[in-house]
């Protein structure tokens, strides 16, 4: 069991650009979850998938935001055309289930210039 | 719905003393609660857990919670803090009719000073 893993742990881009970041779950894991948290602030939820449907997904998850989990393993964000605001660290979480609580990955540092 | 609120910014303690982080919730169905701990540039780390059973929960690192569902409160304790005990704390709160997803509260930095 080697935790959640996510990749990359730090990524620069240009406004405009589109970046996509990856998450694996441990792998008996069949809940996910991708938070955003913005200096200062605690997470927030964006989206949850249990295997690989997508059940919940906040309005904070704009149109410029898409995840998927094609296989109900690795799951992928991608966010299109960044804007400034979009910096943040991006979390991703796995679980069997809520009772359990999760393991939370390192997360990925998205900084827009 | 659900919110936490931590309602101090920062901690301040000197190494040695008590070390106590506030936490209220407002949840609908049977709460579960949760404090991470994070530290700069870092991932969150899990610290303990409320489910059911004994109000009191102890967890990694010397840290302890109570839970007191009268108040609503599950403030984070710890009876002689350390200087590697500084880092950013979080509450948080899932329930039975939120799908397992949690609602942080803002955090709470603790300082300690030796």
């Amino acid at each position: 069991d080697t935790g959640v893993s996510q990749d990359p742990r730090h990524k620069i881009t240009k406004r405009g650009q589109n970046v996509t970041f990856r998450c694996d779950p441990i792998s008996e894991h069949n809940r996910l979850y991708w938070y955003r948290q913005t200096l200062g602030q605690g997470p927030e939820f964006l989206t949850y998938f249990q295997n690989e449907a997508q059940l919940e997904k906040s309005r904070l998850l704009s149109d410029r935001f898409s995840a998927e989990r094609p296989k109900g393993s690795f799951s992928t964000l991608e966010i299109q055309r960044t804007e400034q605001g979009d910096s943040a660290m991006y979390l991703c979480a796995s679980s069997t289930g809520q009772v359990r609580g999760y393991t939370f990955g390192s997360g990925t540092r998205l900084t827009v210039v | 719905a659900q919110s936490v609120a931590q309602p101090e910014d920062q901690v301040n303690v000197a190494e040695g003393n008590p070390l106590t982080v506030k936490c209220t919730y407002s949840v609908s169905g049977n709460p579960y609660l949760f404090w991470y701990v994070q530290y700069p540039n870092r991932g969150l780390q899990f610290l303990l857990k409320y489910i059911t059973g004994d109000n009191l929960v102890k967890g990694s690192y010397g840290f302890e919670a109570e839970f007191n569902k009268s108040q609503t409160s599950f403030h984070l304790k710890k009876p002689s803090a350390l200087v590697s005990d500084s880092a950013l704390y979080f509450c948080a709160v899932s329930s039975t009719d939120s799908w397992g997803k949690f609602q942080f509260g803002a955090g709470t930095q603790v300082v300690v000073t030796p």
